[in-house]
């Protein structure tokens, strides 16, 4: 089965830390996504990465960066985290072949800034 | 840009009973798969079923089904049999060909009732 995990479900941080999130996936994906979820918004995304060291923004990526050093791990960024950054934030990889395509989501980090 | 739509924020059914889910989509693009998630309180996203949308026929998987109207731009989820381990939130999204991302819709949350 493939896994795709973040290393934290709860985190509570103070206003102005910076927060690492981080996410591993075990299936040699390409593409790994960061989306933040919140109620009555459905899934946002925040960043994505088709490969090793390679980003593109999102539709809401402000306040928030990313790394991507290693293939397998995909880590977000809260450069200094505001209290209008808690929320769930999701991590997801995925493969395209020529057969099709499907995402694969982490457990997800309830992020809580005070 | 492509869009999800989802137009029931909260849908409830009777156990055994039938719900159908609705979804609509925006794209210029002729190439993309369509999905339905579900997302229990675990908070695990779990795929329930997929469309190729140059596929004519309806996909379907076990109790859940979609209707897929192409021209239409329209894919809803038909669960049938109702249980009450299918209350979650339900999301639709769309991905176009290639290493791109999910576009997600708002999300639908489900309440089967015994």
């Amino acid at each position: 089965d493939v896994k795709v995990t973040q290393s934290s479900r709860y985190l509570v941080k103070r206003t102005g830390e910076k927060v690492f999130l981080e996410c591993v996936q075990d299936m040699d994906h390409e593409n790994m996504f960061w989306y933040r979820q919140d109620p009555g918004l459905g899934l946002r995304l925040i960043y994505f990465s088709y490969d090793v060291k390679m980003k593109e923004k999102g539709d809401i990526p402000e306040g928030y960066s990313v790394s991507r050093e290693k293939k397998e791990r995909f880590s977000l960024i809260l450069e200094s985290a505001s209290t209008n950054q808690t929320s769930m934030y999701l991590c997801a990889s995925s493969f395209y072949r020529g057969s099709g395509t499907e995402a694969f989501f982490g457990q997800g980090t309830r992020l809580t800034v005070v | 840009a492509q869009t999800v739509t989802q137009s029931q924020p909260e849908m409830s059914v009777q156990e055994a009973e039938t719900v159908t889910l609705s979804c609509t989509y925006d794209t210029s693009e002729s190439n993309y798969y369509l999905f339905w998630y579900k997302q229990p309180p675990s908070r695990q996203m779990i795929l329930v079923i997929r469309q190729e949308a140059y596929k004519q026929q309806n996909a379907t998987e076990n109790r859940f089904s979609v209707n897929f109207q192409k021209a239409a731009k329209s894919f809803s989820l038909k669960i049938s049999d109702s249980q009450l381990g299918d209350t979650a939130m339900y999301f639709c999204a769309f991905i176009l060909s290639g290493n791109t991302p999910l576009v997600f819709g708002k999300g639908t949350r489900l309440s089967v009732i015994a």
